[in-house]
């Protein structure tokens, strides 16, 4: 598709267990970034990936979180044991990793933590 | 610590008139300024941007001025349209730095009555 994709666009989750997110970048963009948008709130940087490593992980709030890329494409933001302030609007986005480059999100996947 | 705010929850505007939305910023590292346009369900669309080595930069109807000294930026819309209402959010990154991770501020709820 022409643009960044994420699935699944909703989750509802009982806490406790875990969720896997994924993002589909736009074709070309080397650069990969997770955002969080909690209730409220602005986006919250997560991590960012330049190709397939991830040089950046400040913004990963705890160890349940992690994340890969592979083949410089697909990325996947995982969330073990979750809990309900893990509940949220994950939003990925991408670019052609330039300073300066424009970061195009995704929709976003609504995450909810009963 | 919020690194970027966006202190007006909300603004309600006219249609024709301008819309002036505002953002304070606290870091001195960030050098690239952007506005991102959020509608409900959607990923933020990037809307304009500015460098630190400019006070003005604009796009069609879309304005956006930057006081360093003050830290402090704004988006003027004019004239505002129905079409504009949605969640505008500030976000500032430093270049210099590495992955132009972007800091988000709390965003502001535009509406344009016609």
């Amino acid at each position: 598709g022409a643009g960044v994709s994420q699935s699944p666009s909703n989750k509802v989750t009982e806490k406790g267990k875990d969720v896997e997110l994924r993002c589909d970048p736009i074709s070309g963009h080397t650069a990969l970034y997770w955002y969080r948008q909690s209730l409220g709130q602005g986006l919250e940087f997560l991590i960012y990936f330049q190709g397939n490593s991830a040089p950046d992980k400040s913004g990963l709030p705890s160890d349940r979180f992690s994340a890969e890329r592979t083949g410089g494409s697909v990325s996947t933001l995982t969330i073990q044991r979750t809990q309900q302030e893990d509940s949220a609007v994950y939003l990925c986005a991408s670019s052609l990793g330039l300073a300066g480059s424009e970061q195009f999100f995704g929709p976003g996947t609504r995450l909810t933590v009963l | 610590d919020q690194q970027v705010k966006q202190n007006s929850p909300s603004l309600s505007v006219q249609e024709g008139r301008i819309s002036i939305l505002n953002c304070d910023y606290t870091n001195s590292m960030f050098d690239y300024f952007l506005w991102y346009k959020k509608y409900p369900a959607e990923g933020p669309t990037f809307l304009i941007s500015i460098s630190s080595i400019k006070d003005k930069n604009e796009d069609g109807r879309f304005t956006v001025f930057l006081n360093k000294s003050a830290k402090h930026l704004s988006l003027h819309i004019v004239p505002s349209q129905p079409g504009d209402s949605a969640v505008y959010f500030c976000a500032a990154s430093a270049l210099r730095g590495y992955g132009n991770k972007l800091v988000f501020g709390a965003g502001t709820i535009l509406r344009v009555k016609s």
